[in-house]
């Protein structure tokens, strides 16, 4: 079973509109986080946002926050006010137990390919 | 911030020959770095974990003996293509956390190998 599931092959959203790109995962340690990665068509990994299992609160950086719902086990990823330069493939990641001396690999999702049209 | 770089960014060799990647972290010091590989519009896959001074972890199904890795000091890991052949084309990446309280993995531009 997939453990990152984006259901999203792609997505188009327009300049300055909001836009979510959902993500959902399947674990059974309490402990784990959730990362954001964007990769732009040069191909670099850019970290965007962080969540631990827990954290109370929503991760917000920016123009990106990650609506966090554990019970459903989903944290979508939120950018506000789009720009040109945030298209781009957007990747959801999980690292499953402790920060400190858990397991450090990362599980990726296969991706949203988002599109922001002028 | 932290820096990963990697070289080649781009490498194209013959079917049968070895070609060498270098994962270096910049400004800070790595305890394990990771190399991950990509195919086209797919997402990344993890090959192995690479700790200093010992030998590496392989996922399951990654050939320890094709690729082979090494993590000979705080700021190097190289991960070798042995007897490269075309199916071995692909997007390599490496990526590096060793910052004490940072949680984020960071990553390098990557190497695009292509095996003709």
């Amino acid at each position: 079973a997939q453990k990152i599931t984006q259901t999203q092959p792609g997505m188009f959203v327009q300049e300055k509109e909001a836009v979510t790109l959902d993500c959902t995962y399947d674990t059974s340690d309490p402990s784990y986080g959730l990362f954001w990665y964007k990769q732009p068509s040069s191909g670099e990994m850019i970290f965007l946002i962080y969540q631990g299992s827990y954290d109370q609160q929503n991760a917000t950086e920016g123009r990106y926050s990650l609506n966090f719902q554990k019970a459903r086990k989903s944290a979508n990823l939120v950018i506000s006010a789009s720009q040109l330069g945030d298209s781009a493939m957007y990747f959801c990641a999980m690292r499953e137990g402790q920060i400190q001396g858990g397991s450090e690999k990362l599980v990726f999702g296969k991706g949203t390919k988002l599109t922001v049209n002028p | 911030g932290a820096v990963v770089s990697q070289h080649p960014s781009r490498v194209i060799c013959k079917s049968g020959t070895s070609v060498k990647i270098e994962c270096r972290s910049l400004d800070f010091q790595a305890t394990t770095m990771f190399w991950y590989r990509q195919f086209p519009k797919q997402s990344l896959m993890l090959m192995a974990t690479s700790n200093e001074g010992s030998k590496a972890t392989y996922e399951q199904g990654v050939e320890k003996d094709k690729f082979l890795i090494n993590h000979a000091s705080l700021t190097l890991s190289t991960l070798t293509v042995t007897s490269a052949h075309p199916e071995d084309s692909s997007f390599y990446i490496c990526s590096a956390r060793g910052l004490a309280g940072v949680i984020e993995q960071y990553f390098g531009p990557g190497t695009r190998l292509t095996v003709t």
